[in-house]
């Protein structure tokens, strides 16, 4: 079965300094890949996603993520942290054939530290 | 173009009551999934509904159930509440069938079981 590892709980970042969240997958191929962010009491905003081709993928608010096949990660990366970006970042998979549904990780907590 | 629209935002409810979480897709999508995200985990996917059909099913019990209508809104409904289904539900929903669309949350509705 499929599944997605997020090893770290909580993460605690400077503010300013840089950040990478881990993420790895389990899968009997490659998925589709996503990041999505999710602030206190709200619902689940898309950073970025890898569907195919370059393996370094751009998204919003400065977020990166590589994908490593070798490795099978997906990690998610900021070179420099701002105090907003406080919030749990979920990793998430999708079977590329069938439909469109979402294995997530348990997710990472940002903290962010004046 | 409004996103996403679940409601209501926050109820509580008595063990052994019956739920029902409404969910309006973005303009455009004709396919809605629900999912659970209980306290500190990642979400986990119930179901999917796409014609009016449920056409995919996670691992929940026949106490959850669902519905699509015509103009591709959904219900979810949980029967026999237990105290274990106190989580966030969050809908989704993507422009039509196939996998690797990109998928959009709303806010979710807060569950309390008491």
């Amino acid at each position: 079965a499929q599944s997605v590892t997020q090893p770290d709980i909580h993460i605690t970042v400077s503010e300013g300094a840089s950040l990478e969240l881990r993420c790895n997958y389990s899968y009997g191929a490659t998925p589709y890949l996503f990041w999505y962010v999710q602030s206190p009491g709200q619902g689940l905003q898309l950073l970025l996603k890898y569907f195919s081709g370059d393996t370094l993928v751009q998204g919003i608010k400065g977020f990166e993520a590589e994908f490593k096949r070798s490795q099978s990660s997906f990690n998610l990366r900021k070179p420099s942290v701002h105090w907003s970006d406080a919030a749990e970042y979920f990793c998430a998979v999708a079977r590329r054939s069938g439909y469109s549904t979402l294995t997530f990780g348990k997710g990472t907590m940002l903290l962010v530290s004046p | 173009d409004a996103g996403v629209t679940q409601s209501p935002t926050h109820l509580i409810k008595t063990r052994g009551q019956q739920v029902t979480l409404r969910c309006s897709p973005k303009s455009g999508h004709d396919t809605v999934s629900w999912y659970q995200q209980a306290l500190g985990q990642g979400p986990q996917f119930i179901f999917q509904y796409y014609e009016e059909e449920e056409r995919q099913r996670g691992n929940f019990p026949d106490r959850f159930s669902g519905h699509q209508f015509p103009n591709y809104s959904s219900e979810l409904n949980v029967n026999a509440l237990l105290l274990g289904d106190s989580a966030l539900y969050l809908c989704a929903s993507s422009p039509r069938q196939g996998a690797g669309n990109t998928i959009y949350f709303g806010e979710g509705s807060w569950l309390t079981v008491v």
